[in-house]
């Protein structure tokens, strides 16, 4: 049973430009959530997708986006990236919106230079 | 506002040296308490959920207990492998999880 993964493994992008990351939940799961990590912090809630619709979101700014599709994967995507945006970027799955246990991806280390 | 303060920020042990981990929150509606484990540079993987004043759920040499205003994730004669960062987070009325910074565990052998 294949856990969540998420794509790519490390990323290397310039201020300005925009990126987009990908997660698949884990089998039997429908409900997505998007964290940043920065160094040494716990993980920071960006936003959640559950049926195709954004249902919560944190504190991030438009810059931010998502979408989810028919079979629940899910994408983050940031434009005009600033280098603050360099973080662990990790993706949660858990099934329906009781959304108690989450279970991670490996994460997507994105470096804004 | 929901808030999580996890202490100490790093704990070096002994390999067999029991301790405990301290998760201080405060929530508005205690949907759920959450401890992770992770690994550097790697996800966090799911330890436990507590979701009321008095419960306690152990696994292997870990062991986490809930308070009104705390937890605690006790650690009985840890290994060298339970060396990893431990993160503990809430779920109130939001649903939206809030984690702490926390706790950096470094078992020697």
């Amino acid at each position: 049973d294949a856990g969540v993964t998420q794509s790519p493994t490390h990323l290397i992008k310039t201020r300005g430009q925009q990126v987009t990351l990908r997660c698949s939940p884990k089998s039997g799961h429908d409900t997505v959530s998007w964290y940043q990590q920065a160094l040494g912090q716990g993980p920071q809630f960006i936003f959640q997708y559950y049926e195709e619709e954004e249902r919560q979101r944190g504190n991030f700014p438009d810059r931010f986006s998502g979408h989810q599709f028919p079979n629940y994967s899910s994408e983050l995507n940031v434009n005009a990236l600033l280098l603050g945006d360099s973080a662990l970027y990790l993706c949660a799955s858990s099934a329906g919106q009781a959304r108690n246990e989450q279970f991670f991806g490996p994460g997507t280390r994105l470096t804004v230079l | 506002e929901d808030q999580v303060t996890q202490s100490p920020e790093a704990l070096r042990l002994q390999e067999g040296e029991s301790s405990s981990l301290n998760c201080s929150y405060t929530v508005s509606g205690l949907r759920g308490l959450f401890w992770y484990r992770q690994d550097p540079g790697k996800g966090p993987e799911f330890l436990f959920t507590l979701y009321s004043a008095g419960e306690e759920k152990e696994k292997e040499r870990l062991k986490a207990t809930l308070t009104k205003k705390e937890s605690f994730l006790h650690i009985t004669a840890p290994k060298p492998e339970d060396s990893a960062t431990y993160l503990c987070a809430v779920s109130g009325g939001s649903y939206i999880p809030t984690f702490g910074r926390g706790t950096s565990l470094i078992v020697h052998p």
